[in-house]
């Protein structure tokens, strides 16, 4: 099964852009990449997934690599808020293969 | 938010002990899941349903069963409970597991359980 390489942890100043990367040089091309965040104390919450484009929410950016072997989270302003372990999976279409979270990066916000 | 609810939410029990975890959903979303979560482990996958008595094993399912009799309870039980499962254990939920949009879990509060 694929799975994913991320910093163990990253800090940000407040209100300042963060790139949170994540590397799957195994992905194949039916593999979905999501992220979810778990804040303290909290359950995991879905941030946002793609599957080749970028994509755009109300939480965040998602970038991929033309290549589809790397991709980054993007939070376009950073509060305290946004402390949390940050979670890049990758989900199998048809196959139905287990959420392998690993253990994320945990994003510091410096006020 | 979703409609994730889990019972107890803290549960103190005693090596060898019976427990079960009740997680309940008020969405009708076909999968449930239940996870633990260590210590530099992340998460774990233990169980997951597909429907209404229909199950299958995960990541790290020894020492622990599971049941579905109804589409809206999953119940987690660790017939013997050991100290190597005190962890946070957290219920998710989603409508498939297709990688697409409507493959998002959305997870319950979180059960905390220590064996002493």
């Amino acid at each position: 099964d694929a799975k994913t390489t991320q910093p163990n942890s990253m800090e940000s100043n407040e209100e300042e852009p963060v790139h949170l990367p994540c590397n799957h040089s195994t992905i194949s091309g039916t593999d979905y990449i999501h992220w979810y965040r778990q804040l303290p104390s909290q359950g995991p919450e879905y941030v946002i997934h793609g599957l080749t484009s970028n994509v755009n929410n109300r939480m965040a950016s998602l970038a991929i690599a033309e290549d589809r072997k790397s991709s980054t989270l993007i939070l376009h302003r950073a509060t305290l808020r946004d402390a949390a372990v940050y979670y890049c999976i990758l989900r199998d279409v048809g196959t139905g293969n287990q959420f392998y979270f690993g253990t994320g990066t945990s994003l510091t916000v410096i006020p | 938010d979703a409609g994730i609810t889990q019972s107890p939410r803290h549960k103190v029990t005693e090596t060898g002990t019976p427990v079960t975890l009740r997680c309940h959903q008020t969405e009708n979303h076909r999968y449930m899941y239940w996870y633990r979560q260590d210590p530099g482990h992340g998460l774990r996958l233990i169980h997951y349903s597909y429907g209404v008595k229909d199950t299958d094993k995960g990541e790290v399912s020894d020492g622990y069963s599971v049941s579905r009799s109804k589409t809206e309870d999953f119940l987690l039980t660790l017939e013997s409970a050991t100290s190597s499962q005190t962890s946070v254990y957290f219920c998710a939920i989603s409508e498939s597991r297709d990688g697409t949009s409507t493959d998002t879990q959305y997870f319950g509060p979180g059960t905390r359980l220590t064996v002493l």
